[in-house]
């Protein structure tokens, strides 16, 4: 079974500040990592994804995020904050093998001008 | 541009009665998904569904939701009778093999009164 914890419901920046949103899996056998992204009264869309290769992942609109297995994470980082960043982000995990995708609380991320 | 595409996008009715939402996958997808989402419990799976085969249903209360495909484009979520409790957004997604990614619909927003 695979679960996701995101650290924080809610995480306000200033415009052009470092945007950070945790995320930390649990999964018992290797993973498949997700960023999705949720504006208001619309569904998710997704931001970037980790399979294999290359453990930095960069996604759209300047996000990135980086799978680190002894750490059990999956950060999503942006260098710096834009108002239409304001959104809710979830992070999913789910196993290689099928498409059971556990998704997290989610971060409501706010932008400050 | 390819979407999932949800009818309705908006219902409200009175508690007790039947609530169908259909979801039309994109073209060439073979797995659908409906999740649930509400503020107080996220956002849950409650059913999926591979070449329209149900796959795992295990998230859905059995006594008064069912879901079908009845072909590869259209995949519905009945609710009867329908309870207050079932408010919530609806969201259909759907994707292919592989690496797992969903892409999801705009949901249907439900009010039972």
């Amino acid at each position: 079974a695979q679960s996701v914890t995101q650290l924080g419901s809610h995480v306000s920046v200033s415009e052009g500040a470092l945007v950070l949103l945790r995320c930390n899996y649990s999964s018992s056998v290797p993973p498949y990592l997700f960023w999705y992204v949720q504006y208001p009264n619309q569904g998710l869309q997704l931001l970037l994804k980790y399979t294999t290769g290359a453990t930095l992942v960069k996604g759209i609109n300047g996000f990135e995020a980086e799978f680190k297995k002894s750490e059990t994470s999956f950060h999503l980082t942006k260098p710096s904050a834009h108002m239409s960043d304001a959104a809710e982000y979830f992070c999913a995990v789910s196993p290689i093998y099928n498409n059971d995708m556990r998704f997290g609380a989610g971060t409501r991320l706010t932008v400050k001008p | 541009d390819a979407r999932v595409t949800q009818t309705p996008r908006h219902k409200v009715t009175e508690m007790g009665q039947e609530v169908t939402m259909r979801c039309q996958p994109i073209l060439g997808h073979n797995t659908v998904f409906w999740y649930r989402q509400t503020m107080m419990q996220g956002l849950e799976l409650l059913a999926y569904f591979r070449n329209r085969a149900p796959l795992d249903d295990s998230g859905m209360p059995k006594d008064r939701f069912s879901a079908e495909m009845p072909d590869a484009t259209l995949a519905t979520l009945k609710i009867q009778p329908s309870e207050p409790r079932d408010s919530a957004v609806y969201f259909c997604a759907s994707g292919t093999g592989g690496v797992y990614e969903q892409y999801f619909g705009p949901g249907t927003r439900l009010t039972v009164t």
